[in-house]
Formats: structure tokens, sequence, C-alpha cells
């Protein structure tokens, strides 16, 4: 069974950087996987932010970044903000029409 | 605007069933891929069902294969799940979800979600 693991949780400075990362149990992530990066605060349903590794979905502000950092995918907040406070998980495509959820990663902003 | 909007939960009992729709306007939903993602109280987003745009296959997680089947129906605009021999992990808010690729093309996320649909699975 794969895993696809995430930090637990960050806390960032409003206006600081924060990187986000999403490996597997075993192997790397590449840009086959398509990562793709989700954003959601309590009792909300989740909001799309990134995919296909760094494409950012319509609407998200460019503060949000995608990318391959060694054997991870990556998201890195750039001038967090406080809506930025959020749960943030990734998604990889493992093989035909299967997908894979991260553990989520927690974000602060204080 | 895209709308996707679940409905169909509620309490069942453990070994029961349930039906959950998800009504969907705002796009060619005979052109799209289609997921169920659950998000069990407190806990994370998993991957549950996709269906090809086309209907022609369905993909299932391991742990609701052989009990959940996914389906949808182009003249009602509609994605369902079945989901039979309901356990109490399958308690969780069911988001209905559009893949972001047109016919097909291999992209590999989903695009919007709906707001979700509770099932609660308890005696």
């Amino acid at each position: 069974q794969t895993v696809v693991t995430q930090e637990p949780s960050f806390s960032v400075s409003p206006g600081g950087t924060v990187t986000l990362t999403c490996g597997l149990s075993s192997g790397s992530v590449s840009t086959t996987y398509f990562p793709s990066w989700y954003q959601q605060t309590p009792g909300q349903a989740p909001r799309t932010l990134i995919y296909s590794t760094n494409i950012r979905s319509s609407g998200v502000p460019d503060r949000f970044s995608g990318s391959i950092l060694g054997n991870k995918a990556a998201l890195t907040i750039t001038g967090a903000q406080a809506n930025d406070e959020s749960d943030y998980y990734c998604m990889l495509y493992m093989r035909a029409g299967l997908y894979v959820f991260g553990t989520g990663t927690k974000v602060t902003v204080l | 605007q895209v709308q996707l909007v679940e409905s169909g939960g509620g309490v069942v009992q453990p070994g029961g069933s349930l039906r959950l729709s998800c009504e969907a306007s705002g796009f060619t939903f005979s052109r799209y891929g289609m997921y169920w993602v659950r998000q069990a109280p407190g806990k994370g987003l998993e991957w549950v069902a996709f269906l090809r745009y086309d209907g022609s296959k369905e993909f299932y997680a391991d742990s609701v294969q052989g009990r959940f089947t996914i389906s949808g129906d182009t003249s009602k605009n509609t994605l369902y799940v079945q989901m039979n021999s309901l356990r109490a992990e399958d308690t969780a808010v069911y988001y209905c979800a559009k893949d972001g690729g047109r016919d097909g093309y291999n992209i590999n996320y989903i695009d919007y979600w709906g707001q979700g649909t509770l099932v609660t699975v308890s005696s």
C-alpha cells in the first residue's frame, strides 16, 4: 500500500516563506505523477491550487508555486498571509485511474 | 459556472447500503471524468473512486473495491456512488469532484469540488 507523506504541520510568520513537501513511502515523485495541491479550511470543501506539478489553478495568487524538489513534490507559499492558514493536501496519480492523497499539512500563520 | 451538488447522505447501519448522487451543471458532463473523495471526521482526504469521461472504466481505492460502484447518467448530468456493505470506517463527508481534463486528456487533477454530503455508519 503506497503512502504519500507530508509534514504534519508548519508554522510561518506573516510575510514569510514556507515549503511543504509530498513524498512517497518508496520511490521518488516526478512529473509523471501529475502532483496537484489543494487547500482546505475547516468545514469547507477543498480548493484547487496547483496541478501538473507547477500550474496554478484559475484565480490562485502567484504567491503559491509548485515544483519538484529532489525526490518530492513541493508547494511553496511566498509572502504568507493570515488567510493562508489552512490544511494543504497533495494528490498523486499513481497509475491508470488510481490516485492517492497525501497525509496533509496544517499550516499556521503567526 | 460549474456546480456540483451532492445528496443522499444520512445515517445507515453497519452492513447497510446507501446511494449518493451528485448533480452537475455548468459544463458538459459527458466530456469529463468524475471523482468521489471522502474525509472521515478530523482526518485527511481519501480518494475513493474515479469514472472515466466516457463511462467506459471505473477505478476504486482498495478500501472500497468490491463494495462501492461509481456510475454516471449523462441524461441527468448526475454522478452516483452505490455503497454496499457499509462499515463504521466508511463514516465521512463524501465529496463529488470534476476532473480538469476534457475528453480524457491526461492531466489527472480535480478542478472543482462539491460541498459534500455526510454519511454516518452507526447502529
